[in-house]
């Protein structure tokens, strides 16, 4: 089945980039998410990426992907402190597989 | 178009009661999937299911947990003879028939005392 590692925490000054890095075990994802979780809160999808992409923008986010090393990041331009939240790399567990496999978070905290 | 809604938010249950966890997603969504989450954790999955069928419950602990998704009104996770272990938070999505992306509720937090 599908495991997923990302660092627990990041720390960024507010304006700077945050780049998220995730890793994955499971080639055969067709899709790979980010989703967001503020405190209390629940998950909310932030970006997908098709697998055979190696690259989406969606205003301040970009998505990295690079198949060969299984590797998925998150850059998030301009941060914000309303970015302060964890966020969750996911795939699916095969291609199509509608079971999504979360690492454990990273932790974001902005400081003003 | 309202999100996925799950209640209760927060639900404390002693040692050995049942909990009932309710989730309605989204409107045209018809399948449902239910997330645990355990404190530092990512989320796992339970089960998936579709109105009036359990596709796929291979997350499920074997007893104790069921879930349905009846033809009308939301799906139900019932956890009976609640443990302490059992303490966590959880999600329930839900998508479009033809849609990958899975929509998360707000969560039920369940703390059992």
């Amino acid at each position: 089945g599908e495991d997923v590692e990302q660092s627990l925490f990041l720390s960024v000054r507010e304006g700077d980039s945050s780049v998220i890095n995730c890793t994955y075990t499971d080639s055969s994802s067709t899709y790979l998410y980010w989703y967001k979780q503020e405190p209390g809160a629940g998950l909310q999808l932030l970006t997908y990426i098709f697998s055979n992409m190696d690259m989406k923008q969606d205003q301040r986010l970009t998505v990295l992907l690079n198949k060969k090393d299984k590797h998925l990041s998150l850059r998030i331009a301009d941060t914000q402190t309303g970015d302060s939240a964890i966020y969750f790399c996911a795939g699916e567990s095969g291609a199509g597989s509608y079971q999504l496999t979360f690492g454990k978070g990273t932790k974001l905290s902005v400081i003003p | 178009n309202a999100g996925v809604m799950q209640n209760p938010r927060h639900l404390v249950r002693r040692r050995g009661q049942e909990a009932r966890l309710r989730c309605s997603p989204m409107k045209g969504h018809s399948h449902v999937y239910w997330y645990r989450q355990l404190p530092e954790e990512g989320l796992k999955f339970m089960v998936y299911l579709q109105k009036e069928n359990i596709i796929d419950e291979s997350g499920m602990p074997k007893e104790r947990f069921s879930a349905e998704f009846p033809k009308e009104g939301p799906s139900i996770l019932r956890i009976q003879q609640v443990v302490r272990g059992d303490s966590a938070a959880y999600f329930c999505a839900s998508s479009p028939p033809v849609e990958a992306q899975q929509y998360f509720g707000p969560g039920t937090r369940l703390t059992v005392t």
